[in-house]
Order: C-alpha cells, then sequence, then structure tokens
C-alpha cells in the first residue's frame, strides 16, 4: 500500500533555531517528491520538488533532502522565524496508469516561538 | 498570473442540506483537483480531472458527492445530503499537465465546510 509518514507529528521551537522534519515513504512506482507549506486557513504552497536524481534542494532557509534507496526525504529549516509556523506536508507522486498520483502526508505541525 | 480562485472561502449548514463549492484553476492548467482535509490530517484527494475528463474519482463518495468540470475550465463539487463528517475545508488544486512530469500543483485557498 502506498504510503507517506511523517514524524513528529508536531513540534515546537524558539525562533533562530534550526529544525529537521522526516518523512518515509512507501510509494511504488516513484516519480517525485514534494514538501509543501501550509499556514492556518491557507491553501499549501509548493516549497521543493525532488526528482529520483536529485538528492538535495534548497529555498531559501529550507532545504530538503532525498534518499531514494531507504525512502526518506527530510526538511531542514535554518533559522527559523515566527513566520516558519505552519503545517509541512510532503507529497510523493507515483506513476501509474497513464497519470502522476499524488499520495500526501498527514504533516507535521510546527510552532515557532518568540 | 492570477491564482485558484475558489469560492465560498466558507459555508455552515445543517445535516442532510446541500452545498456547492466552485473553483477557478489558473488559466491554461489542464489538470484539476479536488482535495478533502479534514482538520489536522493531510489532503485527501477525491477526483482529478484532465481537461474535462475524469482521472481519478477512486475516493469520491459517489452517493453523496458529484463534482463536473465544465468546458475543461471551472468546476463544481456538490454535497448532497451532508453529513456530519463531511465538515472539512474543501480545497481545489490545478497544474499543467497530468502525464509526464506533473510540474508544480497550486492550490487555492479552500472552503471551510461546517456541517451542524
Amino acid at each position: 500500500k502506498n504510503q507517506v509518514e511523517q514524524s513528529p507529528q508536531s513540534l515546537i521551537i524558539l525562533e533562530g533555531k534550526n529544525c529537521t522534519l522526516q518523512c518515509n515513504y512507501t510509494v511504488s512506482p516513484f516519480s517525485n517528491l514534494r514538501w509543501y507549506k501550509q499556514d492556518t486557513g491557507r491553501g499549501p504552497v509548493s516549497l521543493t520538488i525532488m526528482t529520483f536524481s536529485e538528492n538535495t534542494k534548497s529555498n531559501g532557509r529550507y532545504t530538503a533532502t532525498l534518499d531514494a534507496d531507504t525512502k526518506q526525504s527530510s526538511l531542514h529549516i535554518t533559522a527559523s522565524q515566527l513566520s516558519d509556523s505552519a503545517s509541512y506536508i510532503c507529497v510523493v507522486s507515483s506513476f501509474s496508469g497513464g497519470y502522476n498520483k499524488l499520495i500526501f502526508g498527514a504533516g507535521t505541525r510546527l510552532a515557532v516561538h518568540p | 498570473e492570477a491564482g485558484v480562485a475558489q469560492s465560498p472561502r466558507y459555508k455552515i449548514i445543517e445535516k442532510r442540506q446541500s452545498v456547492a463549492f466552485w473553483c477557478n484553476p489558473i488559466s491554461g492548467h489542464a489538470t484539476l483537483y479536488w482535495y478533502q482535509q479534514i482538520l489536522g490530517q493531510g489532503p485527501k484527494l477525491l477526483i482529478q480531472f484532465q481537461n474535462n475528463g475524469v482521472v481519478d474519482d477512486s475516493q469520491l463518495p459517489k452517493d453523496r458527492f458529484s463534482a463536473e468540470r465544465l468546458k475543461g475550465v471551472d468546476s463544481t463539487l456538490k454535497i448532497q445530503p451532508a453529513k456530519l463528517e463531511d465538515s472539512a475545508v474543501y480545497l481545489c488544486a490545478s497544474s499543467l499537465r497530468t502525464s509526464g512530469f506533473p510540474g508544480e500543483l497550486f492550490f487555492g485557498e479552500g472552503s471551510r465546510l461546517t456541517v451542524l
């Protein structure tokens, strides 16, 4: 069964600190992996998209890594800001039956405190 | 470039009533998705359109939910009759294509439904 699991479920950190969010998946066949940021009451916004051949990708203070062998990804946030408080959702894409199917994780809820 | 537009943003109804949500995707985007997001969970796909054809509706509760995408542009999602467990945010998203490399997925702000 195609699944995406994220950990931790929630996280509280102090402003300025770094943190790492984890994503493990059992999706086959694998097409690509995405990280989204979802502010409360808003739609998700894409942070990164990585294909099988990419093992790291950065977007400002966000750096995503992908280990396709162990089927794990992480999202590292550097020098956190209050505006980083949001849910972070890992999404794995599987190309099957002629179209891309997206499998969503439940998300990690991050709270950055001053 | 305008984003994905959804309406209404909020809707409160009583159980057994009906409700409809509207979505206007980004111009030129062939693929349109409707997701249901229950509080504290990730989005769950309800239906995926490629132009005006259905690609995947395997998780759509067809006894009460229906969706259409006329002329391959706007889409409506209808719930009739609503149940308490339908309380959720309904997200619409669009992307350029569904085959090959799917590219960026753009989400609307969502329509929050409360069923009393």
